[in-house]
């Protein structure tokens, strides 16, 4: 079955940074476009990054465009969330997840556990 | 503007069926969606991905008693046979060039 494990949230002071990463496997990684996807404490999904199969198109969330930067490693089957100028209002759950296909653009067929990211002020 | 619609709970008896509504925005009435589950303290899980033909393709291991169905601009997940461990939130998803968007999501409770 496919599997997807987060790593690398914690707890980081407002301004701070972090990078998240999705180790993917039991699937042709380099084949799946890919996903980050946040929830925030008692509140519903939110759809954070995206990024095709082989990097060609990225794109965010204007909550978090100048401040995060997504990308991949199709070599080490790992997916990356550079989280840069957080704020209190990013504490979320942030979850990796598998595009149904190489593109963009279509539904998330897989997710992972979810890696917690608290900011305090 | 792309937005999804769900009403924010719903409720069943064991065994009975409930069903869910996911409302697409004006002007977006062709679009395809995905319904996900999250069981508590879980992440979410991959249902079906629902077209507006009624159409609809599930992922792995998803049971029988899940189906979906659509009509206009709204598409519905519904359960059959209730079960406990099918008490849990259920998001509708879908998207466009450059965006994804999620329902506020749906709480389901098993009386």
């Amino acid at each position: 079955e496919v599997q997807l494990v987060e790593s690398g949230g914690g707890l980081v002071k407002s301004g701070g940074s972090l990078r998240l990463s999705c180790a993917a496997s039991v699937f042709t990684f380099s084949s799946f476009g890919m996903n980050w996807v946040r929830q925030a404490p008692g509140k519903g999904l939110e759809w954070v990054s995206s990024i095709t199969s082989s990097s060609s198109y990225i794109y965010y969330a204007d909550s978090v465009k100048g401040r995060f930067t997504i990308s991949r490693d199709n070599a080490k089957n790992s997916l990356y969330l550079q989280m840069n100028s957080l704020r209190v209002e990013d504490t979320a759950v942030y979850y990796c997840a598998r595009m149904g296909s190489a593109g963009a653009t279509t539904y998330f067929d897989y997710w992972g556990q979810g890696t917690l990211v608290t900011v305090s002020s | 503007q792309l937005v999804l619609t769900q009403s924010p709970s719903a409720s069943a008896s064991l065994g009975a069926s409930v069903k869910l509504t996911c409302t697409l925005s004006s002007g977006h009435s062709n679009y395809a969606i995905a319904w996900h589950q999250q069981q508590p303290e879980k992440g979410p899980r991959y249902l079906m991905k629902l077209n507006s033909d009624g159409s609809h393709n599930k992922g792995d291991g998803i049971p029988d008693r899940f189906s979906g169905s659509s009509s206009g601009a709204e598409r519905y997940l519904i359960i059959s046979s209730l079960q406990s461990e099918d008490e849990a939130d259920y998001y509708c998803q879908t998207w466009d060039t450059g965006i994804h968007v999620f329902g506020t999501g749906t709480k389901v409770t098993v009386l």
